[in-house]
């Protein structure tokens, strides 16, 4: 069984730039959320995909997108890059049985993101 | 206001001497409460869920309990390796399915 894939580890953009990051979610998941996390905080809630719909978002602006692959792999993008935007990216799978419910959450490694 | 409130946000114990971490929170309604662990450069590590008052779940020298308000993890005899961030997490109940709320954790560390 293998587990959630982040990639790339380690991203240094420049303001107003955009960005992709990309997740790969354990074999059998048919969900997958975005989550970041600044030094020092607890991960906070981007939004979620299930069955390569968007069905769950945080307090994030419309320049957060995105996208969830037929394989259930996914991407995060974001535009125009702010400073404040530099943190750890987590992505998480699960397994869910339907709409509303939230078994645990597999997450990797993440992507750290530095916004000069 | 925030939903989920940890403490202590740091917490040093010697190899063997127990403690509690606190986990409170403020929701309409809850689904589920999450405990998590989280070492340097790793995402956070899935521990217990726990989904009704007076549940509690164990896991080698962890515990957890819940109650209307609150949630302990409780660390017995620990050892180095259980130096770690923990994170206890929240999902509210209400239509659609929305994502965890993360209180900012707990810093242990456990001297030999």
């Amino acid at each position: 069984e293998t587990g959630v894939t982040q990639s790339p580890t380690h991203l240094i953009k420049t303001r107003g730039q955009q960005v992709t990051l990309r997740c790969s979610s354990q074999s059998g998941h048919n969900t997958v959320s975005w989550y970041q996390q600044a030094l020092g905080q607890g991960p906070q809630f981007i939004f979620q995909y299930y069955r390569e719909e968007e069905n769950g978002r945080g307090n994030f602006p419309p320049r957060f997108s995105g996208l969830q692959f037929p394989n259930y792999s996914s991407e995060l993008n974001v535009n125009a890059l702010e400073l404040d935007d530099s943190a750890l990216y987590l992505c998480a799978s699960s397994f869910n049985r339907g709409l509303g419910t939230n078994e645990k959450l597999f997450f990797g490694s993440g992507t750290q993101l530095s916004v000069l | 206001e925030d939903q989920v409130t940890q403490s202590p946000e740091a917490l040093r114990l010697q190899e063997g001497e127990s403690s509690s971490l606190n986990c409170s929170y403020t929701v309409s309604g809850l689904r589920g409460l999450f405990w998590y662990r989280q070492d340097p450069g790793k995402g956070p590590e899935f521990l217990f869920t726990l989904y009704s008052a007076g549940e509690e779940k164990e896991k080698e020298r962890l515990k957890a309990t819940l109650t209307k308000k609150e949630s302990f993890l409780h660390i017995t005899a620990p050892k180095p390796e259980d130096s770690a961030t923990y994170l206890c997490a929240v999902q509210e109940s209400g239509g659609g399915a929305d994502g965890l709320t993360f209180g900012k954790g707990t810093h242990l560390i456990i001297q030999p």
